[in-house]
C-alpha cells in the first residue's frame, strides 16, 4: 500500500458548486496533516492544517479521520480562482517523514 | 513574509555537466529541503539538512550531493548531469522541527539536461 494516496483527478467542477476530495494514508502512527495547494508551474503553498476536531477556514474545511486513516478537503462555492493541485502532506511519526501525495487537480469551469 | 529564493528559474545543462542549483531563505530557518517533482510522481525528497554543515538523505539522493555551509543557504549539486535529471527542483525551508511540516518553497528550477 502506498504511503499517501490521492485521486489524481482531474475533478471537473462548475463554479459554485462543492467539491471534496480525500487522502489516506497507511502510517496509523501519523500524527500531523495538512493541505498544500500548488497552481500551474508554481511552488506549492500552505493551504491549512488539519487537526483531530477538524479545521475550518473560510469556503475550506478540513477533516481527519484516523479511524479509517484518512484526510478530507470540501470546497465551498468554488471559484474560478480554486483551480489547481491540491497536495495532502502527511508526517509520519518516524524521523519525522513528511510525505507528499502526488495531488488531486481541481478545474472549476465557468 | 519567508522568501526563499532559487538561483534560477530555468536552467538548460549537457550531459555530464556539473550543475549547481543555489537556494537562500531570508527568515533564519532551520531547516532546508531540496525535492525534485515529476509528473505522475509527485515531489520526492533529496537531501534535507538541519543545521549549517549537517546533511541527511532523503528518498532519492543517487548522483546528488548538497552543501550547506552558511545557514541561509542550501546547495544542490549534480556532479555529473544525465537526462533522468531533467526535472523542476524545489528548495524549501522551515523554522525547526516543531514545524517542519511547514514547508516554505522556492519557485523552482526547471533544469533540462541535454
Amino acid at each position: 500500500r502506498k504511503e499517501v494516496e490521492q485521486d489524481p483527478g482531474p475533478f471537473n467542477v462548475p463554479e459554485g458548486a462543492t467539491v471534496a476530495f480525500n487522502c489516506t494514508y497507511s502510517n496509523s502512527a501519523s500524527q500531523s496533516f495538512f493541505w498544500y495547494r500548488q497552481d500551474c508551474r508554481k511552488e506549492p503553498k500552505l493551504l491549512m492544517s488539519v487537526y483531530s476536531s477538524g479545521n475550518e477556514d473560510g469556503r475550506f474545511t478540513a477533516q481527519l479521520n484516523r479511524a479509517s486513516q484518512y484526510i478530507s478537503l470540501l470546497i465551498r462555492d468554488s471559484k474560478l480562482s480554486d483551480s489547481a493541485t491540491y497536495l495532502c502532506v502527511v508526517n509520519e511519526n518516524r524521523d519525522d517523514k513528511i510525505i507528499f501525495g502526488k495531488g488531486t487537480r481541481l478545474h472549476i469551469l465557468p | 513574509d519567508v522568501k526563499v529564493t532559487q538561483s534560477s528559474r530555468y536552467l538548460v545543462k549537457r550531459t555530464g555537466e556539473k550543475v549547481f542549483l543555489e537556494c537562500v531563505q531570508d527568515m533564519d530557518h532551520e531547516n532546508m529541503f531540496w525535492y525534485r517533482q515529476d509528473p505522475g510522481l509527485g515531489l520526492r525528497l533529496i537531501y534535507f539538512s538541519y543545521d549549517v554543515k549537517m546533511k541527511e538523505k532523503g528518498d532519492i539522493p543517487e548522483g546528488y550531493s548538497v552543501s550547506r555551509e552558511k545557514k541561509e543557504r542550501f546547495s544542490l549539486i549534480l556532479e555529473s548531469a544525465s537526462t533522468n535529471q531533467t526535472s523542476m527542483y524545489l528548495c524549501a525551508s522551515s523554522p525547526s522541527w516543531a514545524t517542519n511540516e511547514k514547508l516554505f518553497f522556492g519557485s523552482g528550477t526547471q533544469l533540462s539536461v541535454l
